[in-house]
């Protein structure tokens, strides 16, 4: 099964406009991690924001938001005021159980490629 | 500009050939990682060195090498590779423990070819 579905393969966005980009994640573990990169064409993966499964708020970071739906199992990607830098390809990721070994092992869901329209 | 240094950024090689890739950061991470990306797909973890040792090799083929001189350099030694193995690689960094919420840090990649 996979653990992370990204269901939307690409999505357009009016400049200045919000958008959600669709994350689920499939784990039995309680202690969980998840994070948002965005990779642009130039190919380096930036991050932009994590929940853990355990943090009782949803995390914010300047224009991203993660609305993290616990029971349903779903992370999504809120970006707000879209910018033309926008567009890039959004990889949804998960760290299943507590870290350790002082490493972060993370899966990533197949991605969303967003593109924002002047 | 990326706090994690990968070079070369582009690299042609024939099957035959030896190469190296290399990776650098100087935040004081501990644990560092390559991953293979195929165009239009997510990263593929490849080897994880955490405090200087490898934790994980995911069964990656012995044609690619990996070694981890010091804490904040990582070479990706390359060797009768195929033409599959054309990809992009991704070195990443993140701090040791606490791990934490602590993301991965991702240089620019190197875009091999194999001929």
């Amino acid at each position: 099964a996979q653990k992370i579905t990204q269901t939307q393969p690409g999505m357009f966005v009016q400049e200045k406009e919000a958008v959600t980009l669709d994350c689920t994640y499939d784990t039995s573990d309680p202690s969980y991690g998840l994070f948002w990169y965005k990779q642009p064409s130039s190919g380096e993966m930036i991050f932009l924001i994590y929940q853990g499964s355990y943090d009782q708020q949803n995390a914010t970071e300047g224009r991203y938001s993660l609305n993290f739906q616990k029971a349903r199992k779903s992370a999504n990607l809120v970006i707000s005021a879209s910018q033309l830098g926008d567009s890039a390809m959004y990889f949804c990721a998960m760290r299943e159980g507590p870290p350790a070994g002082g490493y972060q092992k993370v899966t990533f869901g197949i991605g969303t490629k967003l593109q924002v329209i002047p | 500009d990326t706090e994690v240094t990968q070079t070369p950024k582009h690299l042609v090689m024939g099957m035959t050939n030896k190469k190296s890739l290399k990776c650098e950061q100087h935040m004081g991470h501990r644990a560092m990682y390559w991953y293979k990306q195929k165009a239009k797909k997510p990263p593929e973890l490849m080897f994880v060195y955490s405090y200087e040792k490898l934790s994980i090799n995911e069964s990656v083929p012995s044609r690619f090498s990996p070694e981890c001189p010091n804490s904040s350099l990582l070479n990706l030694h390359l060797h009768a590779l195929q033409p599959e193995d054309s990809a992009l690689y991704l070195c990443a960094s993140s701090q040791g423990e606490p791990a934490g919420n602590q993301p991965q840090h991702f240089g620019d990649g190197t875009r091999l070819s194999i001929l």
